[in-house]
This record gives structure tokens, C-alpha cells and sequence, in this order.
């Protein structure tokens, strides 16, 4: 049992290139999650997804999209990436919409120069 | 929207008893929710009080109270290993996390 698995764990881009950060749960878990994590700051919630084929924005969407095709996986992507993407990036997951137990992926540490 | 406030840094002697509080303001509320983080690893789940009053798992106890809009962790028999960054999080349609409180466990 994998549970959430994310890639890459580390990249470096380039301002203005585009890139999608990977995300799989085989839990089957309806809810789904991207957050950044700034230094000394908490999770900052980007978007979510209740289930397959829904999705909707979080605190801080702008410069991101997400797509929910499956219910296993849910990508995100930087459109033109710019160097305050900088950030640790998780993805999470948990049963039903109740978010009460959420399991997270080991993270990706983007750079952008 | 969403807005959560615990203490940035605390401090504790190894053996020792810590408390960590929440206070929120939300739109709307379900639960709160505890996570640990260790430096360069991702959060993990401790605890979710969906009612008021305290819920016990081994030494991590959790506390709410939702007409004080107010919560705790309360962390016993505080070992070294302890040390890391602990964050409450609001359930209302989508999870809200705090900045998080950095505890230190000393000798």
C-alpha cells in the first residue's frame, strides 16, 4: 500500500517554463488536495478536489491549474512558473469530504530561477 | 474565510507536559484537526475532535471547545523525539491550516 505518492521530490525550473507536479493515491480517497509550504508559514491550501471530474480553488490558485480525471490521480500544473512558486509543495488525500484524516505525500521542493 | 492563531515557538524539558492552543475563526466549522511535521518531512495526522471535550491517543490528547472557538494539543511524558512543528487545522468544505507552533524538547 503506497498511499500518497508525489513526483518529483525536487526540481529546479526556470522562470516562465511550465511543468506538472504528480500525485497518486490508491486508497481511494474522494478528497484531494494541493498545498505550498513557505518557510515559517503554515499549509496554504492552492486547489482541492471532492472527486473525480470536480475540483474548485483554495487560498492561493493563481498560477496553477488542477484536473481530476480519475479518481487515483490529481496533477498540478504551473502554467509559466515564476520565482514566488518557490515552495515545498504537497499533495494530500482523505476519505469522503470529512478531510479528518488526511495523508500526505513526502513533498516536492520546487526552485524557480 | 478561514483564520487560525497558535504561538510560533515553545519550549519543554524532556518528561515534561506542553500544551499547544488554537484559537480560530471560521465561516463555518465541522472539526479541528492536529498534524505533526518533522524538519523536511510531511505533516502526519494526530488527532480530530469533530465534538467538544478531549480525545486521548497514547501520550497526544486534543481538546475543543467550539463555543470558546478554541482548541488545544496537549502533548505528556515529552521525549526528544517530540521535537517538531505542530499545526491545527480547520474542517469546513475544504481544510484550513494554522502557521503551526514549533515545539523544542530540551534536556
Amino acid at each position: 500500500n503506497a498511499g500518497v505518492t508525489q513526483t518529483p521530490k525536487f526540481q529546479v525550473l526556470k522562470t516562465g517554463q511550465s511543468m506538472t507536479l504528480q500525485c497518486a493515491q490508491d486508497m481511494n480517497h474522494e478528497y484531494m488536495s494541493w498545498y505550498r509550504q513557505d518557510p515559517g508559514m503554515g499549509l496554504r491550501l492552492i486547489h482541492y478536489s471532492v472527486g473525480a471530474g470536480i475540483t474548485d480553488q483554495g487560498e492561493v490558485p493563481n498560477g496553477y491549474n488542477v484536473s481530476r480525471s480519475t479518481t487515483e490521480d490529481f496533477p498540478l500544473r504551473l502554467l509559466s512558473a515564476a520565482p514566488s512558486q518557490t515552495s515545498v509543495y504537497f499533495c494530500a488525500s482523505s476519505y469522503g469530504g470529512s478531510g479528518m484524516e488526511a495523508f500526505f505525500g513526502q513533498g516536492t521542493r520546487l526552485t524557480v530561477v | 474565510g478561514q483564520s487560525l492563531e497558535q504561538p510560533s515557538e515553545v519550549t519543554a524539558v524532556e518528561g515534561a507536559i506542553v500544551q499547544i492552543n488554537c484559537t480560530y475563526q471560521t465561516s463555518g466549522f465541522y472539526g479541528l484537526s492536529w498534524y505533526q511535521q518533522h524538519d523536511g518531512g510531511a505533516p502526519t495526522f494526530l488527532s480530530y475532535n469533530g465534538l467538544d471535550g478531549l480525545e486521548e491517543t497514547g501520550r497526544f490528547s486534543s481538546f475543543l471547545s467550539r463555543s470558546d472557538s478554541y482548541g488545544y494539543l496537549l502533548l505528556q511524558e515529552l521525549q526528544m523525539k517530540d521535537s517538531a512543528s505542530y499545526f491545527c487545522a480547520v474542517l469546513y468544505q475544504k481544510v484550513t491550516f494554522g502557521t503551526g507552533t514549533k515545539l523544542q524538547v530540551i534536556p
